[in-house]
């Protein structure tokens, strides 16, 4: 139990294309989905946390108006990377949770290289 | 603001032998710690998981322990196998929103 899905796992493209990325949980409804972000040898930085049917609140220094996060439903979560440069490219992965004190499930997370 | 520090980076042993991981953190007010396991390319599989009122926790050949008090866990591997080869990550719950904080991972390479 308890599977995320992330999808695409793997995108390249162009610098200054918009790029979707879904997180699905497939098996409960998550109340709660974080999205992260890891560069090479680095650690997960958490970017923002999107909870149903509100707003996402981002961390210091994230963009909100680069990097769009929708949670429309309980069990999608889509984050779009708005005229993605190449300092973009970078490893993102998502997680979900049933609510704000139960354990994350993570998604295999989405490579994203801009060229 | 809290930190996590993970010792080593990198880590290579001979199969069958048992070694330790080291996870610190600076703020010791945490909610519980959890220790992952991530393949090349791949997302989190979480391992073990500690309450801040638990010392330890075991999973098959894996032990995590946790001082609080101290600012420190570790995840104690018995019998090491090349499967075992991964990046390990601790990360840790301040207790507000869920918000985890994660290492930096010691990437291990267990050789055959």
């Amino acid at each position: 139990g308890a599977v995320v899905s992330q999808h695409p796992s793997w995108v390249i493209c162009k610098s200054g294309t918009s790029v979707k990325i879904e997180c699905r949980s497939l098996d409960f409804q998550a109340t709660t989905m974080f999205w992260y972000r890891q560069f090479p040898k680095q650690s997960l930085m958490l970017m923002a946390t999107s909870n149903e049917g509100s707003k996402a609140t981002y961390e210091q220094g994230v963009e909100k108006d680069k990097f769009l996060i929708n949670h429309a439903s309980l069990t999608l979560s889509t984050l779009t990377v708005t005229s993605a440069h190449p300092e973009d490219s970078s490893f993102y992965i998502c997680s979900a949770s049933l609510d704000t004190n139960q354990p994350q499930h993570f998604g295999d997370g989405t490579r994203l290289s801009i060229l | 603001k809290q930190e996590v520090t993970q010792i080593p980076a990198a880590l290579s042993v001979p199969e069958g032998e048992n070694l330790v991981l080291n996870c610190s953190f600076t703020d010791s007010a945490i909610y519980n710690l959890q220790w992952f396991r991530q393949d090349p390319g791949k997302g989190l599989t979480s391992l073990l998981l500690i309450q801040s009122s638990q010392r330890e926790q075991t999973s098959g050949r894996l032990n995590a322990s946790l001082d609080k008090s101290s600012g420190r866990s570790t995840l104690y591997i018995a019998a090491s196998q090349p499967g075992d080869s991964a990046t390990y990550l601790c990360a840790v719950d301040p207790g507000y929103g869920n918000k985890l904080v994660f290492g930096a991972g010691t990437i291990l390479r267990v050789k055959s």
